[in-house]
């Protein structure tokens, strides 16, 4: 079975473009979270959605949003980039709505220069 | 306040036990984690605990949990170079959504001297 998938692997954007990550989850898992993870930390809560609905948010600026579609698959989309967006982006998957084992896809590297 | 402690660096020699430990302030936690995370590689999961367990063993892993002094600990018998990562705890709390929110430590660099 294919695990998590992410696209693309790598992305290199200039300062106020747009970006749009995508994630493939794991057949059969319907809930979908985001991290960021900055090198040297560990990731960052951005978003949970489950059913196509958003179920928790992290700390982050209304820059950032997201999507799950019927397929269950997602989309994290940032604006405006900022030097600051730098990171890899994680996406990882799980079958319950609630807590339990989630499944990490290998990130998207965005470089924003 | 939600946040999840652990120490940076721990090397130990090929065949020893390692023990990573992590602190946790969120007392309402459900499931705490451990994740392996190799050079330019996503997260691998290792583990977890439910928090109304005190330990869990899985092979050369064994998960302790103090949930009084809100302590997780992941002990890896005979380590091996191949174990030499970043090792990353983390706590998962239910939200009033009903969805959940999972913070990381800022892992642990284990070094595996042969």
């Amino acid at each position: 079975d294919a695990g998590v998938t992410q696209s693309p692997t790598h992305l290199i954007k200039t300062r106020g473009q747009h970006v749009t990550l995508r994630c493939s989850p794991i057949s059969g898992h319907k809930s979908v979270s985001w991290y960021q993870q900055v090198l040297g930390q560990g990731p960052q809560f951005i978003f949970q959605y489950y059913e196509k609905e958003e179920r928790g948010r992290g700390n982050f600026p209304d820059r950032f949003s997201a999507r799950q579609f019927p397929n269950y698959s997602s989309e994290l989309n940032v604006n405006a980039l900022l030097l600051g967006d730098s990171a890899l982006y994680l996406c990882a998957s799980s079958f319950l709505r609630r807590e339990g084992e989630q499944y990490f896809g290998p990130g998207t590297r965005l470089t924003v220069t | 306040g939600e946040d999840v402690e652990q120490s940076l660096f721990l090397s130990v020699r090929e065949g020893d036990s390692s023990v990573i430990n992590c602190t946790y302030t969120d007392s309402s936690s459900t499931y705490l984690y451990w994740y392996k995370q190799e050079p330019g590689a996503g997260l691998q999961l290792l583990t977890y605990i439910f928090s109304n367990m005190d330990m869990k063993q899985d092979q050369r892993l064994t998960v302790l949990l103090n949930k009084k002094d809100k302590h997780l600990s992941l002990r890896i018998a005979d380590t091996q170079t191949g174990d030499s990562a970043i090792y990353f705890c983390a706590e998962t709390t239910t939200r009033r959504t009903g969805g959940f929110k999972t913070i990381f430590g800022a892992g642990t660099r284990l070094f595996v001297k042969a």
